[in-house]
């Protein structure tokens, strides 16, 4: 089975610019879930969906930041205007709560880096 | 305070001994707890959950202190293989709180 898919893997863009990150969960899964990660702070949960919908967007920083789930299978991260510190590894992870929510299961990340 | 805490490392131990992390976590309501495993530039994986009866799975053993709020995770017998960042996460009503890492480095 495939695993958890982004897309790019890598992004250098400049400040100012509008980013979108892509992620398509594993088939099955009601869960997604979007993270950044830095050195500094660690792995943070950005958003969560539950069938799609949006259940907790406590952790996205800024309007800045956007992010959609159309159907079950794509979802979006959208970072507009992009700045230098937006610089991170973003995961997107997809759990099932019938296999224990859990066991969320991570895509390779995308690397960004905003000059 | 951060919700989970843990020794950031990193922790150089020869091939064959045993090692030992431990994290803490703030929220006394957390429901469950986990130990995650994250390669050099790859994503994290789940490793093992943690029980407050603890729990093996070969060579490691994981270990719940609800009342000091303390996790620990021992690998016994360390292999090459084992070099990976130990991430400790904390679950608490859907959402999981990841640590900032454990760096181990298994020296041949």
């Amino acid at each position: 089975d495939a695993g958890v898919i982004q897309s790019p893997r890598h992004e250098v863009t400049e400040m100012g610019q509008e980013v979108t990150l892509r992620c398509k969960p594993i088939s099955g899964h009601d869960y997604l879930f979007w993270y950044r990660q830095t050195m500094m702070r660690g792995l943070e949960l950005l958003i969560y969906f539950n069938n799609n919908v949006p259940i907790d967007d406590s952790g996205m920083p800024e309007d800045r930041f956007s992010a959609k789930m159309p159907n079950a299978s794509f979802s979006t991260l959208k970072i507009q205007p992009s700045e230098p510190r937006d610089s991170a590894v973003y995961f997107c992870a997809s759990s099932s709560r019938d296999r224990g929510m859990h066991e969320q299961f991570f895509g390779p990340g995308t690397r960004l880096t905003v000059l | 305070r951060k919700e989970v805490e843990q020794d950031p490392g990193p922790f150089n131990v020869p091939e064959g001994a045993t090692v030992a992390f431990n994290c803490t976590y703030s929220n006394s309501a957390s429901q469950s707890f986990f130990w995650y495993r994250q390669d050099c530039r790859k994503e994290p994986k789940l490793l093992m959950s943690v029980y407050s009866s603890g729990n093996e799975d070969g060579r490691f053993t994981a270990q719940l202190n609800r009342a000091s709020q303390y996790i620990s995770l021992l690998i016994r017998d360390s292999k090459l293989s084992d070099s990976a960042t130990y991430l400790c996460v904390v679950n608490l009503n859907e959402k999981l709180t990841f640590g900032t890492g454990t760096r181990l480095t298994i020296i041949p």
